[in-house]
């Protein structure tokens, strides 16, 4: 059974940093193509980035140049860096297979002075 | 980056049929079909049909994908009470090397 569960969103400051982390099991993360989504409170869902299985990176126009998308191969691990938050970026952030297959159940992130 | 368009709600009564549409151009939607998502609140999208492909192991044969040019649809049969839920489109946009969404549409069963 494949489970992707996310962690280490949180209450940030604008202007300030997190790491997001999905760890995955029944499922490679370096073999897939892998996702991060995020949908704000009351509202549709939204492409954040995506990592091919070679390493390439995609970014949405709203996050680029502030967040980072990598993955650790010998933990199985997703992760997303956020710098540069603002309140904008507040919303419950999902890590998903790039097919929509399989999707953690999120973590929600507040950025707020 | 612009978005997929879809109706913002959609009503039927039950047992009913629905059409949820979804429009792109020719650089998502019309290049490499929609993928559609149900999302009951509170939970995490489920999908339903990837690209306009055959239905995920699991997946009630009430719903299927199509796709005509530019615009994806799904038709849900003989509507459920638990088929009430918001319906979101994506497809990948080869222009903009990015992932677009519709902004959903939500499913009211009558």
């Amino acid at each position: 059974e494949v489970q992707l569960v996310e962690s280490g969103g949180g209450l940030v400051q604008p202007g300030g940093s997190l790491r997001l982390s999905c760890v995955a099991s029944g499922l490679t993360v370096s073999n897939n193509y892998m996702n991060w989504v995020r949908q704000a409170p009351g509202k549709g869902l939204e492409w954040v980035s995506l990592i091919y299985s070679d390493g390439s990176t995609y970014y949405a126009d709203s996050v680029k140049g502030r967040f980072t998308i990598s993955r650790d191969n010998s933990t199985n691990t997703l992760y997303l860096q956020m710098n540069s938050l603002r309140t904008e970026d507040t919303a419950v952030y999902y890590c998903a297979r790039d097919d929509g297959a399989y999707w953690g159940r999120g973590t929600l992130v507040t950025v707020s002075a | 980056q612009a978005g997929l368009t879809q109706p913002p709600s959609v009503s039927k009564g039950l047992r009913q049929t629905a059409t949820l549409t979804c429009t792109g151009n020719s650089n998502n939607v019309g290049n490499q079909g929609a993928t559609w998502l149900q999302q009951h609140q509170g939970h995490p999208p489920k999908l339903l049909s990837y690209r306009g492909d055959s239905r995920p192991s699991g997946i009630s044969e009430r719903f299927s994908a199509s796709r005509s040019r530019n615009t994806a649809s799904l038709t849900i049969t003989g509507l459920q009470p638990e088929d009430e839920a918001d319906y979101y489109c994506s497809a990948w946009d080869s222009s903009l090397s990015a992932w677009v969404f519709g902004e959903g549409t939500k499913l009211t069963v009558l």
